[in-house]
């Protein structure tokens, strides 16, 4: 069971815009700021957005993302047949001092 | 620019141990803490500890408490993380990763398949 709770799936055709969630507690994402990680099958995963809403240098502008209280989304705008990967929410936590991840979201691209 | 290098897949028997290292470079190793994650075939991110790699100071993730220990050696920038008392629930790719809070500066190293099988 994984401390930050995002959906397992989602999916979008291709031009289309889909968001995922992130619920968190207090004592990360309330308390921290949020990254995103995309990861392809195989491949380690890959930053794709830090301090809540950030993206490293090479990310494309259609991702997105925002935080609210304990909880955080990701969106991707333009959905690409090469957008479809597992996409995994981090937040540190400070009662654990470490990281926390969520289940993951595995988005399909239709 | 800033590497992590693992060691090789590993097979072992369930209620062995496994050391797996990573070898970095691009960067003061002695500056950030190394973070180790496990990923289960299938399954999410999990983190299991971190170690900082000045003082050699660690903190492991309960889950792990107990069966991972986490060293270095900076006299080879290289990070170890030994588990223990393997089962085949730890069959998994297992990262190390320089994961600085709040920073763009994440890297992760390649990763290292870990078979548990009798």
């Amino acid at each position: 069971q994984s401390v930050l709770t995002q959906p397992p799936s989602a999916s979008g055709t291709p031009g289309q815009r889909v968001t995922i969630s992130c619920s968190g507690s207090s004592s990360n994402i309330g308390s921290n700021t949020v990254n995103w990680y995309q990861q392809l099958p195989g491949t380690a995963p890959k930053l794709l957005i830090y301090t809540n809403n950030q993206r490293p240098s090479g990310v494309p502008d259609r991702f997105s993302g925002s935080k609210s209280g304990t909880s955080a989304s990701l969106a991707i705008s333009g959905l690409q047949s090469g957008d479809e990967a597992d996409y995994y929410c981090a937040a540190w936590d400070d009662s654990l001092n470490g990281w926390v991840f969520g289940g993951g979201t595995k988005l399909t691209v239709l | 620019q800033v590497q992590l290098v693992q060691s090789g897949a590993e097979l072992k028997r369930p209620g062995a141990s496994v050391k797996v290292s990573c070898k970095a470079s691009g960067y003061t190793f002695t500056g950030h803490f190394i973070h180790w994650v496990r990923q289960a075939p299938g399954q999410g991110l999990e983190w299991m500890g971190w170690i900082n790699p000045k003082s050699g100071r660690t903190n492991y993730a309960q889950n792990f408490q107990g069966r991972v220990t986490m060293t270095r050696d900076t006299s080879i920038s290289t990070a170890y993380m030994d588990l223990s008392r393997l089962t085949s629930d730890d069959t998994a790719v297992f990262y190390c990763a320089k994961l600085d809070w709040g920073s763009v500066e994440v890297y992760w190293g390649q990763g290292t398949l870990v078979t548990v099988s009798s």
